[in-house]
């Protein structure tokens, strides 16, 4: 059964920061994993997706990197600032499966 | 309203009550999934529907009964719930499914169960 732990749960940093947010999964056969967003009282946004053939992905501050033989993937945020400031998740897709398993996020506050 | 919504955003409820959930999205989409969020667990997929058919039934107990009457609306009927089953509850659309790569999540439902 995949497992998927994120760490570290909870993080407070100072605006300007670079942040790592680590995802580690147990089952390396996988079809993609994907980082998603959640604010509170609001549902998930979905920020990067890496398909397993993929190494890294990038969209304006974030990096998302997958070594799928160590069973990890992490988050950058370069030059963190208070609007980051929300709970990231990681979601992992086997395949052969359409369900996916998530971690159980990681609360990062960002303070000015 | 544009995007995914849901309602009620907040409910209460007894064990012996029957409540539903409802969801819309208005994106024009073709697949709807029920999530759970729970204090206790991390989030869990519960249901897919893919052009008003269920595809994924994720060992979900029968007190929660989903329905889909058409691609736009996704309710989620609840019975003789119990208080672990007081979570958040998410909906979320694809343009189709079951996709997981480009869903649109909604604001979800917390529900507490006494």
């Amino acid at each position: 059964k995949q497992e998927v732990t994120q760490i570290p749960a909870a993080l407070s940093v100072p605006e300007g920061e670079n942040l790592v947010l680590n995802c580690s999964f147990t089952d390396s056969a996988i079809y993609n994993l994907q980082w998603f967003r959640q604010d509170p009282g609001k549902g998930l946004t979905s920020l990067l997706l890496i398909q397993s053939s993929q190494r890294e992905q990038t969209s304006g501050r974030l990096n998302a990197s997958l070594d799928k033989s160590s069973g990890r993937s992490t988050l950058y945020i370069a030059a963190s600032q208070p609007g980051d400031s929300a709970t990231y998740l990681c979601a992992v897709r086997p395949g052969g499966s359409y369900i996916p398993t998530f971690g159980r996020g990681t609360s990062l506050i960002v303070h000015p | 309203e544009t995007g995914v919504t849901q309602t009620p955003r907040h409910l209460v409820m007894g064990m012996t009550n029957k409540k539903s959930l409802k969801c819309e999205q208005h994106l024009g989409h073709n697949a709807m999934y029920w999530y759970k969020q729970s204090a206790k667990k991390p989030l869990e997929l519960m249901f897919v529907y893919n052009f008003k058919e269920q595809t994924e039934n994720n060992s979900v107990p029968s007190r929660f009964s989903p329905e889909c009457p058409n691609s736009s609306h996704l309710f989620l009927h609840l019975h003789t719930l119990q208080p672990e089953d007081s979570a958040l509850y998410l909906c979320a659309s694809s343009p189709r499914g079951p996709s997981y790569n480009e869903q649109f999540f909604g604001p979800g439902t917390r529900l507490t169960v006494l």
